[in-house]
C-alpha cells in the first residue's frame, strides 16, 4: 500500500516551454500532497504544500507563477514548471499524505532537463 | 523550528558489518521522525518512522531505530549490511505546520 507515482520520470524541453508533472497516490486518498526539488547531492528543498481543492501554500523564495500547483482530485496533483529555464533543471519529487498519520509517501520523482 | 542534523555526511562499511547512522533533533514537544532511504535517480523509500510508544521501532529490510529522548536522538542501526543498502539515507522530523524538514543525508557506501 502506500504507493505513489508521478509521470513523466524524466523529461528534456527546450528553454521557455512549459511542462507539466503528474504525482498520482495510487491506493490511497491524498488530503495533502507536497512537491520538492532536489539538487545533486542534496537534500530535499520543500517547494509547495496543495491540499485537495484549495491552492497551493508555497515556501519562501518560490515563485507561485513560475511554478504552477493544481490540487483537482484526492489522487492528483500536478506541478507545471511555466517558462522553463536551465537554472530550472533538478529533480523534483513529489509526495502524499493522507492526512491522519503525518506520513509522507513519496513519488519516484522526475529529472526536468531543460536545453 | 524543529530540525535534524545528521553529523556523518558520507559513511563506508563492509559488507555484513553493522550499520549506524545518527540522527538528532531540535524539536520541544514529542517528535514523529522518520528515516528515508534514497537509492540514486530515485525517490524516498519509508524505513520506518516513530510517533509514540516502543521507543525501539522495526522498519523494512532489516533496520531499526531508537528514539532516544534524553539525547534528541533517533539514531538508525543495522546488524548486517548488505551490498543493496548503498545509498542516501534521510532523517526527518514533522514540523509543527506538518511538514517535513530533513537532515542534509548520510550517504552509505559498502565496500565488498
Amino acid at each position: 500500500g502506500a504507493v505513489v507515482s508521478q509521470h513523466p520520470s524524466w523529461v528534456i524541453c527546450k528553454s521557455g516551454t512549459s511542462v507539466k508533472i503528474e504525482c498520482r497516490s495510487l491506493d490511497f486518498q491524498a488530503t495533502t500532497m507536497f512537491w520538492y526539488r532536489q539538487f545533486p547531492k542534496q537534500s530535499l528543498m520543500l517547494m509547495a504544500t496543495s491540499n485537495e481543492g484549495s491552492k497551493a501554500t508555497y515556501e519562501q523564495g518560490v515563485e507561485k507563477d513560475k511554478f504552477l500547483i493544481n490540487h483537482a482530485s484526492l489522487t492528483l496533483s500536478t506541478l507545471t514548471v511555466t517558462s522553463a529555464h536551465p537554472e530550472d533543471s533538478s529533480f523534483y519529487i513529489c509526495s502524499a499524505s493522507a492526512g491522519s498519520e503525518d506520513t509522507q509517501y513519496f513519488g519516484p520523482g522526475t529529472r526536468l532537463t531543460v536545453l | 523550528a524543529q530540525s535534524v542534523t545528521q553529523p556523518d555526511i558520507h559513511i563506508t562499511v563492509s559488507e555484513g558489518a553493522s550499520l549506524e547512522l545518527r540522527c538528532n533533533y531540535s524539536y520541544g514537544a514529542t517528535p514523529y521522525l522518520f528515516w528515508y532511504v534514497q537509492s540514486p535517480g530515485q525517490g524516498l523509500q519509508l524505513l520506518l518512522k516513530y510517533f509514540s510508544g516502543d521507543t525501539l521501532v522495526q522498519g523494512i529490510k532489516g533496520f531499526e531505530a531508537e528514539f532516544k529522548r534524553s539525547q534528541s536522538s533517533f539514531n538508525l542501526r543495522k546488524p548486517s549490511v548488505h551490498w543493496s543498502d548503498a545509498a542516501e539515507y534521510f532523517c526527518a522530523v514533522v514540523t509543527n505546520d506538518y511538514k517535513l524538514s530533513f537532515g542534509a543525508g548520510t550517504t552509505v557506501t559498502v565496500r565488498a
